[in-house]
Formats: structure tokens, sequence, C-alpha cells
């Protein structure tokens, strides 16, 4: 049982460059989120899937777009990417119980955008 | 605004001391608080969740406690280990059941020294 694994753990890219940040679970979830944690500042949602085969924006979302590929699989994509989206990117995936959903966190993808 | 606000910034102690991390927040309408631990390079853990009617949730030497009516929560850390040093991070989530939108406070960065 591996929870939560994104894929690359660190990337370097060049201003205009695209890429594409993998993220998949095995804990069976519904929900599954992105974020990113820039210094100083609170992680800030991108984009989350409540369920396989919806997205919806969350707090930060221009210059991201997402896939739920699968119930397992959500991946976050840079179709141009600027120096301002250099920052630290965590997948996440939940499950509703009782209420509350307990969010279990990948270990990061560290983004460097020159 | 729903925010977050967390003190210390950041709190250096010695190896078998206690603790206590703060955490005030103005987000509405209340759902509950969650505390999380993050290791330097990795994602987040959750160490507990409190709903409105809970005041004190415990989860080994940790004990977080939730004052609704004064906004307010603190992280205690009972006899510290090297492993306790991290970040932790308070998050409120508001909205109803399966709305909830999670606001996340910037952490307080605990060090443990021998």
């Amino acid at each position: 049982n591996a929870g939560v694994t994104q894929t690359p753990k660190f990337q370097v890219l060049k201003t205009g460059q695209s890429m594409t940040l993998q993220c998949a679970q095995d804990m069976n979830h519904n929900s599954m989120y992105w974020y990113r944690q820039d210094p100083g500042m609170g992680l800030r949602l991108i984009y989350y899937s409540a369920s396989e085969g919806t997205t919806d924006k969350g707090e930060v979302p221009n210059g991201y777009n997402v896939s739920r590929l699968n119930k397992r699989e959500f991946s976050l994509r840079l179709e141009s990417a600027a120096p301002s989206q250099t920052s630290v990117y965590f997948c996440a995936s939940s499950d509703l119980r009782r209420g509350t959903d307990t969010q279990y966190f990948g270990p990061g993808t560290r983004l460097t955008v020159l | 605004k729903n925010q977050v606000e967390q003190s210390p910034q950041s709190l250096i102690i010695l190896e078998g001391k206690n603790c206590t991390l703060q955490c005030n927040y103005t987000v509405s309408p209340f759902s509950n608080l969650r505390w999380y631990k993050q290791d330097t390079g990795r994602g987040p853990v959750s160490l507990t969740i409190m709903t409105f009617s809970e005041n004190t949730k415990s989860n080994g030497r940790y004990t977080a406690t939730l004052d609704a009516d004064t906004k307010q929560s603190s992280l205690h850390i009972t006899a510290s280990q090297l492993s306790d040093s991290a970040s932790y991070i308070c998050v409120v989530s508001a909205g109803g059941f399966g709305n909830e939108k999670l606001t996340f406070g910037t952490g307080t960065r605990l060090t443990i020294i021998p």
C-alpha cells in the first residue's frame, strides 16, 4: 500500500515549456486534490476532483489544467510554465467518513521555472 | 475572508521538554479543525481532526484543543523527541458536508535540539 505517489520528484523547466505532474493513489479514495506550497504561505488549492469524471477549480487555477484519468490517477498540466509557478506541488486524496475527510498527501514535486 | 494564523512562526526547544503551538482562525461557517505535521521535504501528515463539539483530542504525545467560542486551537507536544522536528500546520474547514473548503495556516517550524 503505497498511499499517494507523485512523479517526478524534481523538475526544472524553462519559461514557456510544458509538463505534466502525475499523481496516483491506491486507497480507493473518491476525491483527489492538487495544491501548491510557497514559502511564507499556506497550501493553496489549485484544482480538485470530488469523484471520477469531475474536476473543479480551487483557489489558484490560472495557468493549470487537470485530468482525472480514472479513480486512481489525477494529473496536473502546466501548458506554458512561468517563473511564478515555481513551487512545491502536492497531490492529496481523501474519502468522506463520518462527515470529515482526512486528506492523505503525496511526497511532493519540486518545480523550478527559469 | 477566511484566515488561519499560527504562532509562533518558529520554536526551538530541548529534547524532552513540552511545548504548545497556537492557532487562531476566522473561518465561517466552521466545520472542523485539523493539525498536520510536515517533515522537511515531505507531504503533510494528519495528526488530529476536531469538529465543533470536540474540545480535546489526543494522538499519542500530541494533544489538540479547540475553543470554538474564541476561535482558538492549540497543539501540545509532550516529552518532545528529535523526530518531532517538523512544521505543524493548522487547517480549518468551512462549509457543509461534502462541500468543505480548507484554509491552511503557514505553519510553526519546530526544532528539537538534543
